[in-house]
C-alpha cells in the first residue's frame, strides 16, 4: 500500500456521460500526478499540480478533460461526454521527493473506466 | 525514435535462472531512472531506482545504468513464478517533473 488512494475503483459508464474520478495523494506531498494507461502501454502522463496550482499539461489531456486539486490536497479528474477511446486505467501517483528536480513517484491503485 | 523503448516480450525464464529485461531511452541529459512492476490489472509498483552509472543492487534486483549507451536493465535473480509480470522502465526527461515510460516487457517465469 502506497498511502495513495483512488475512488472509484471501476467505472463503467455510457458514451457521452461525464465521469469524476478522485485522488487522495500521500499526506503532506505538494505534488500530485495523473496519468493514463491502456491496454499494452505504459502509463501517458496527463497532468500534475503543485500544491492547488496545475502546472503542466499533456497535449492527451483535451478540453473535455480538467482536473482539479482544490486547497492542494486531494484531486479530482473529470471527463466529459465520454468517448469508448476515453476507456483506460486512470493513475494517480504521489512522489517522495528524491532530489532538487525529480520525483520518485508511488502510484494509486487506479480508476479503470470502461465506457460503452 | 521513440522516447523509450523496451522489448515487449514475452520473455520467459525457468524458475531459478536469472532474468534479464532492456531498455534504451532517447533523451541525453536524463538523469534519474526507474524499473516498475506491474501484475495484470494492478497499478504500477515501484522496485527499483537509480541515478549514477553503475550497478545498484536491491535483494534479488540489479539495476544497471549506462548513461553514454543510454541504456538501462534489470536482472533479476533467482526468478520465482510471483515475479511474473509486466516490468516497464521509465525516466524524467530533461528538467522535467513527470515520468516517462516504455510501453513494458511482459515476463513469465516458469515453474
Amino acid at each position: 500500500d502506497t498511502g495513495v488512494s483512488q475512488d472509484p475503483r471501476h467505472k463503467i459508464t455510457k458514451r457521452g456521460q461525464n465521469v469524476t474520478f478522485r485522488c487522495d495523494p500521500i499526506s503532506e506531498h505538494n505534488r500530485l500526478y495523473w496519468y493514463r494507461q491502456t491496454l499494452g502501454q505504459g502509463p501517458e502522463f496527463l497532468t500534475y499540480f503543485q500544491n492547488e496550482a496545475q502546472l503542466e499539461k499533456s497535449r492527451l489531456l483535451s478540453d473535455r478533460f480538467s482536473a482539479e486539486r482544490p486547497k492542494g490536497s486531494f484531486s479530482t479528474l473529470e471527463i466529459q461526454r465520454t468517448e469508448q477511446g476515453d476507456s483506460a486505467m486512470y493513475l494517480c501517483a504521489s512522489p517522495i521527493s528524491s532530489g532538487a528536480s525529480t520525483d520518485t513517484q508511488y502510484f494509486g491503485p487506479g480508476t479503470r473506466l470502461t465506457v460503452l | 525514435q521513440k522516447e523509450v523503448e523496451q522489448n515487449s516480450g514475452p520473455l520467459s525464464v525457468p524458475e531459478g535462472a536469472i532474468a534479464s529485461l532492456n531498455c534504451t531511452y532517447s533523451d541525453r541529459v536524463s538523469q534519474s531512472f526507474f524499473w516498475y512492476r506491474q501484475y495484470s490489472g494492478k497499478s504500477p509498483e515501484l522496485i527499483m531506482s537509480i541515478y549514477s552509472n553503475g550497478d545498484k543492487e536491491d535483494g534479488r534486483f540489479t539495476a544497471q545504468l549506462n548513461k553514454a549507451s543510454q541504456y538501462v536493465s534489470l536482472l533479476i535473480r533467482d526468478s520465482q513464478p510471483s515475479d511474473s509480470a509486466t516490468y516497464l522502465c521509465a525516466f524524467h526527461k530533461a528538467s522535467a517533473r513527470q515520468l516517462t515510460f516504455g510501453s513494458g516487457t511482459q515476463l513469465t517465469v516458469l515453474p
